[in-house]
Parts: structure tokens; sequence; C-alpha cells
């Protein structure tokens, strides 16, 4: 099973408005990511966890804040967001085994920012 | 942020035909993996390579992991409409506890009948 999962799927929401992208998977994997991606282009690294703690910040403004509650699950807050960071939210998560790690995935939440 | 090389950036092709794409990196990776991702969805993994010259398959899909470990490429055999969508390519480094991708820019694959 390699299985990431993410809710919304999609999500409309003001420049003042606080929301929350959630991702969840239960593969034991100790390491989860937040991938940013716009149309035609490949994803862009924004934040990773390991063993839910943060442990990469690609110099990502502040309206963005993730969080990781336990080792199962990666919330991303979203408050006072620019039209221009309407994009694909993408979730993977990896396990390490033997120095090989593989990312895995989610099916990401289409965000609009009106 | 960093993106490889990745070539050709788009191909129209028929059904049946063969299909190469390829990576190239000015840096070593550890690992290269495929990924091909449809319109609004996440990226799926196709093939990981872990050592340098290992050449790998899975069905009609076959990588390899260039020698220098700056390079990688993709084969489809026998393509067919499924195959449609966007094929990335990625090298991996593994730092402390977590690993980092690079992506490829994207290969943009049609197939016709």
């Amino acid at each position: 099973d390699t299985e990431v999962t993410q809710t919304p799927k999609h999500l409309v929401m003001g420049m003042t408005n606080k929301k929350s992208l959630k991702c969840e998977q239960h593969m034991g994997h100790r390491a989860m990511y937040w991938y940013k991606q716009k149309a035609k282009k490949p994803p862009e690294l924004m934040f990773v966890y390991s063993y839910e703690k943060l442990s990469i910040n690609e110099s990502v403004p502040s309206r963005f804040s993730p969080e990781c509650p336990n080792s199962s699950l990666l919330n991303l807050h979203l408050h006072a967001l620019q039209p221009e960071d309407s994009a694909l939210y993408l979730c993977a998560s990896s396990r390490r085994e033997r120095m090989r790690e593989t990312q895995y995935f989610g099916p990401g939440t289409r965000l609009l920012v009106l | 942020g960093q993106q490889l090389n990745q070539s050709p950036q788009s191909m129209f092709i028929q059904e049946g035909e063969d299909v190469s794409m390829n990576c190239t990196s000015s840096s070593i990776f550890n690992t290269w993996l495929w990924y091909k991702q449809d319109p609004g969805e996440g990226p799926v993994l196709l093939i990981a390579l872990y050592k340098a010259g290992e050449l790998t398959s899975n069905g009609r899909l076959t990588a390899q992991f260039g020698i220098t470990r700056k390079d990688s490429f993709l084969n489809i055999s026998a393509s067919i409409p499924s195959d449609v969508g966007i094929y990335f390519c990625a090298g991996q480094l593994i730092t402390g506890t977590a690993s980092k991708l690079t992506f490829g820019t994207g290969t943009r694959l049609q197939v016709t009948l």
C-alpha cells in the first residue's frame, strides 16, 4: 500500500480567510513533505518534516504554516494568501530502508485564492 | 529552485510507437525516480533507480541510472493511449533524516490512435 490521502480535493478561499490542508498516510513513513505546483511546472518543495520535526523550510512565506501533529498527519495552515498562491498543493511521504528512499505523492489539493 | 534538463519537452507519437526521454544534471544524485502525472492529479511513481548503471523495467517501461550518476533515461515500448500525461524525472539526495528531490522540467506525451 502506497497511499497518501489529501483533503480537500478543491478549495476556494478569499485573501482574508484562514483554511487548512490535510495530508494523511498510514505506511509508517517518517518523513512527510509539502510541495507547491503551478500549471505546466514541476513540483517545488516547501517543507520537510522528519520524525515529526520540521527539518527543511525552503524560505516559504509565513502565510503558510505547516504542522505535524503525529507521524501519520501533516497539515498546512493558510492565512492571508495572495492570488499568486493559487496552485496544486501536493503532500508526499517517504521511508528509508538501507539508504534507499522513495517519495510517494498524494492526489493534491487544488487551491484557488480570490 | 534548481531544475534538471529533461528532453524532449513534448512528444506527439502514434499508438504502438516506442518513446524515449532523458534527464541530465550537473550534480550527482543518490537516486533517480521517474513519475507520471495526469492533469489535476499527483505524480505517480513509475520506476526508482538506486545504483549507478542500474537498468530496471516495469512492464513496458525501462529506465536506467547513468554511470556518471548525473543522468537517467526512460523508455516506453509500444505506447498506448493511457500513456498520455506528463513524465517527470527526479534526482534525489538523501540528507540527514529526509530526502530532497530535484525535478526535471517534464515531458508531455500525447498519443494518437
